[in-house]
């Protein structure tokens, strides 16, 4: 089945930077490609998502790449902010939504 | 106001008694889940349905039954629960339209002892 890894499990940023939060899959009949963002006591939230047949997508500060070759995808967020502070997940899937497959998780600091 | 409500929020209980968590959503949604989340392993999914009366395992199914005899309801029944069962538990739900968005419900921390 399918295999995600997540990378870094923590990473801390000064206000402003950028973070990127990558993930690699195993499954290369992959083909739907979501972050969701967890914040503390809360449930996740979809903040973008990207498909097989697109590159790139971007929404404000948030975008993600998708290479198929290399079957990694990345988050990117600039200008960070503290409430971008939170657990962020990847997630792969091919096919139905039962072959849905998260990642461990990266927990984003962003200080002041 | 569109949502998914689980109940309840929080649950201790002890060894081997029979429990359950409802799961609803208003949203006509066709597509179900259950997750179970745990620290440094992500979310897992435990069972998934696809309409009323279908339901199929997920990855860790074990210790777990559901059931989907309405629409807008998938309870998750732990018959006989155990200390790895400990864990928080998420309810999903999504819409066959295309747009792959799952809605997740607020969460059922779960102690067993």
């Amino acid at each position: 089945g399918e295999n995600v890894e997540q990378h870094p499990s923590t990473l801390s940023v000064q206000e402003g930077d950028s973070a990127v939060i990558k993930c690699t899959y195993s499954d290369s009949a992959s083909n739907y490609f979501p972050w969701y963002k967890q914040e503390l006591g809360k449930r996740p939230q979809l903040i973008i998502d990207i498909r097989s047949n697109v590159g790139e997508k971007k929404d404000q500060r948030i975008a993600v790449t998708l290479n198929k070759t290399a079957k990694h995808f990345s988050l990117h967020i600039t200008e960070t902010q503290p409430e971008d502070s939170a657990v962020y997940f990847c997630a792969a899937r091919k096919g139905d939504l039962n072959d849905m497959r998260f990642g461990a998780g990266t927990r984003l600091t962003v200080k002041p | 106001e569109a949502q998914v409500t689980q109940n309840p929020r929080y649950l201790i209980t002890v060894t081997g008694k029979k429990l359950t968590v409802t799961c609803s959503q208003n949203m006509n949604h066709e597509y179900m889940s259950w997750y179970r989340q745990d620290p440094g392993l992500g979310l897992r999914q435990i069972y998934y349905s696809m309409n009323v009366e279908v339901t199929d395992k997920g990855d860790v199914p074990e210790g777990y039954k559901v059931s989907r005899k309405e629409k807008r309801n998938f309870p998750l029944i732990l018959e006989s629960p155990s200390p790895n069962q400990t864990s928080l538990y998420f309810c999903a739900s999504t819409p066959w339209d295309g747009t792959d968005t799952q809605y997740f419900g607020p969460g059922t921390r779960l102690t067993v002892l």
